[in-house]
């Protein structure tokens, strides 16, 4: 398997426009996580999904951010309007089931820039 | 709500041992897990643990856990500098599904 596949790797853009994030879990993954990496925050679960269903969205920032899981091996995360706060590593990872012993297997992460 | 703790930086020379450590507020977390992220990756798991261990040792890898005190520490034996990279430590809940509650990473330098 080719792992967690994201895309873009890297995004500028500038304050106000629209930004969406990809994200194609690993086959056969029912779990499906969005996460943001900051230098002050750390990293920051933003949402999952359990078999395309959101479960946990009380790490999204505002109303600004969103997320969809229209099917199991395709979610995207989206920003409208950007803002440079905003700007971050935000990775997707996806785990078999939802047991502890599960590994949350990484995504290599898109890094934004918003100007 | 939890808190994980971690010192930000380590600085070793090859060969030689390294420890790094954590801290945990909730006492009800009984998962514990060590990951690596090298520069422009993302994050890989290394090991786990069970709150019910006091140790867990694989390879070049020892996880001590202390309960009473909520620390644990990572332990990379003879260290090289491909180990280089951020070690973060996460918690978990049993009773939940999939929320990872992780430290701010630790910096680990290998010199040669």
């Amino acid at each position: 398997d080719a792992g967690v596949i994201q895309s873009p790797r890297h995004e500028v853009t500038e304050m106000g426009q629209e930004v969406t994030l990809r994200c194609k879990p690993i086959s056969g993954h029912d779990y499906l996580f969005w996460y943001r990496q900051t230098m002050m925050r750390g990293l920051e679960l933003l949402i999952y999904f359990n078999n395309n269903v959101p479960i946990d969205d009380s790490g999204m920032p505002e109303d600004r951010f969103s997320a969809k899981m229209p099917n199991a091996s395709f979610s995207t995360l989206k920003i409208q309007p950007s803002e440079p706060r905003d700007s971050a590593v935000y990775f997707c990872a996806s785990s078999l089931r939802g047991h502890p012993t599960d590994t949350q297997y990484f995504g290599p992460g898109t890094r934004l820039t918003v100007l | 709500g939890e808190d994980v703790e971690q010192s930000l930086f380590l600085s070793v020379r090859e060969g030689d041992s390294s420890v790094i450590n954590c801290t945990y507020t909730d006492s009800s977390s009984t998962y514990l897990y060590w990951y690596k992220q090298e520069p422009g990756a993302g994050l890989q798991l290394l090991t786990y643990i069970f709150s019910n261990m006091d140790m867990k040792q694989d390879q070049r890898l020892t996880v001590l856990l202390n309960k009473k005190d909520k620390h644990l520490s990572l332990r990379i034996a003879d260290t090289q500098t491909g180990d280089s990279a951020i070690y973060f430590c996460a918690a978990r809940r049993s009773s939940n599904t999939g929320k990872l509650i992780f430290g701010q990473g630790t910096t680990l330098q290998v010199k040669p």
